[in-house]
């Protein structure tokens, strides 16, 4: 059974920074891309990140860039999101999602998400 | 980017019913389209791929259709668990996006 978890979240200033982590199981984990979404409060999806099997290959959304990095450790079977000065626009459930594919393909989706965890800048 | 606009954002309806919610992509995606679920406090679940294949484990009362802008999913005879909020996303290019999201409640 795929099982995808997260952890990491918590209160955090502005400024500041957090690493959130997705425990992964019951799959290949090197074989699959990996993605984080988050979902502000009461608001819909929005796609921050994703990274290919290997981890040669990363993709951000623009609002995100150059603050927030994608990794992940495959001998551990984990991902994460470093996440460094953090805006109040950042506060949000952040949820880790599978792809259906290796590499970043035309196409991809994501089969299996965790339940997230929650990220709240405010001082 | 790709703007991925869904509607109706709310729709009432009664178990049994059939039930058709939109979205609409700014440019032609060809058939990237998905279809996600997904119910207060949970995760985001899968139910339709390819804009028309239905994933697997999801009941054949979803089906989903459409190519270029205009695709449609269709819940053919609305049960007490499907109430829940409904997704699109394109994954046509990069940055993936979704659309605002249909909210099914009961009426």
């Amino acid at each position: 059974e795929v099982q995808l978890v997260e952890s990491g979240g918590g209160l955090v200033q502005p400024g500041g920074s957090l690493r959130l982590s997705c425990a992964a199981s019951g799959f290949t984990f090197s074989s699959y891309a990996m993605s984080w979404v988050r979902q502000a409060p009461g608001k819909g999806l929005e796609w921050v990140s994703t990274i290919s099997g290997r981890g040669g290959t990363t993709y951000y959304a623009d609002s995100v860039k150059g603050r927030l990095t994608i990794s992940r450790d495959n001998s551990k079977n984990t991902l994460y999101l470093q996440m460094n000065s953090l805006r109040a626009e950042d506060t949000a459930v952040y949820h880790c999602a599978k792809s259906v594919t290796r590499d970043i393909l035309t196409g991809y989706y994501h089969d299996y998400w965790g339940q997230g965890t929650l990220v709240t800048v405010s001082s | 980017d790709i703007q991925m606009t869904q509607s109706p954002s709310s729709l009432s309806a009664s178990v049994g019913d059939r039930v058709t919610i939109t979205c609409r992509a700014s440019q032609s995606i060809s058939s990237y389209l998905n279809w996600y679920q997904q119910k207060p406090g949970e995760a985001p679940k899968l139910l339709i791929y390819a804009a028309s294949s239905l994933q697997s484990g999801v009941p054949s009362r979803f089906s989903g259709s459409g190519s270029g802008t205009d695709f449609t999913l269709t819940i053919s005879s609305l049960q007490p668990e499907d109430f829940a909020t409904y997704y699109c996303q394109q994954s046509y290019n990069t940055p993936l996006t979704f659309g605002g999201g249909t909210q099914v409640e009961i009426k």
